[in-house]
């Protein structure tokens, strides 16, 4: 079992720039978490989906940040015109379906907006 | 609304000792699940142990285990035997149950600084 695999481990962006960050879940579960973690606030939590189905997105910035999950071996998250403050780890992780509740976590991407 | 508080910042130890770390948690919720995670210092977070809110006998796991006070929305984690690489930052972090919240989103306090040292 591979874990949780993100890419790419660091991704550094100009102001402005697209970022896009893959998630593979680990194989057999279906519910796949977005979570950000900074210093200042945290971790914080984005968006999930199960099923590839998009169940909850509360946390998500409601301009620039979207997330997808075209099938159940990887999930997208895409900032657009990133600015300094996207600065941040973010973290995918999954868990094996609705009733178990214990997220296992990928190694995260740090990104970096100059 | 749910929230986690973990009021200390960081803790040091001596190796082989014993250690507990505080979280106390808000909730309507009836029913809801708690865990403790561990980041290392590579950045990566390790589930370590939960709680479910129906079960009375605190959870163990290898040389962790919990003090759940539920009259009390408290749920220290503890460490004994302490090691090394048990240096890291430990997170406690709740889920509602999903028929009241909507959602499975973990909550996450904002962490435990352990240091063990020799």
């Amino acid at each position: 079992n591979a874990g949780v695999i993100q890419t790419p481990r660091h991704k550094v962006t100009g102001k402005g720039q697209e970022a896009t960050l893959w998630c593979e879940p680990i194989s057999g579960h279906s519910a796949v978490f977005w979570y950000r973690q900074t210093i200042v606030q945290g971790l914080e939590f984005l968006t999930y989906f199960r099923n590839q189905a998009p169940i909850d997105d509360s946390g998500m910035p409601k301009e620039r940040f979207s997330a997808q999950m075209p099938n159940q071996s990887h999930s997208t998250l895409k900032i657009q015109s990133t600015q300094p403050q996207d600065s941040a780890v973010y973290l995918c992780a999954s868990s094996l379906d609705w009733s178990q509740n214990t997220l296992y976590f990928g190694a995260g991407t740090r990104l970096s907006v100059l | 609304a749910q929230k986690v508080t973990q009021t200390q910042t960081s803790i040091s130890v001596m190796e082989k000792t014993t250690v507990t770390m505080d979280c106390v948690y808000e909730t309507q919720d009836s029913s809801y699940f708690l865990f403790w995670y561990k980041q290392t210092a590579s950045g990566e977070i390790v589930f370590l142990i939960r709680q479910d809110s129906y079960k009375k006998e605190n959870a163990t796991v290898g040389h962790y285990s919990l003090n759940f006070q539920k009259p009390k929305s408290s749920i220290g984690l503890i460490i004994t035997a302490t090691q090394i690489e048990d240096s890291a930052v430990y997170f406690c972090a709740m889920r509602e149950g999903f028929l009241s919240s909507g959602s499975w989103q973990l909550i996450f306090g904002s962490g435990t600084q352990l240091t063990v040292m020799p």
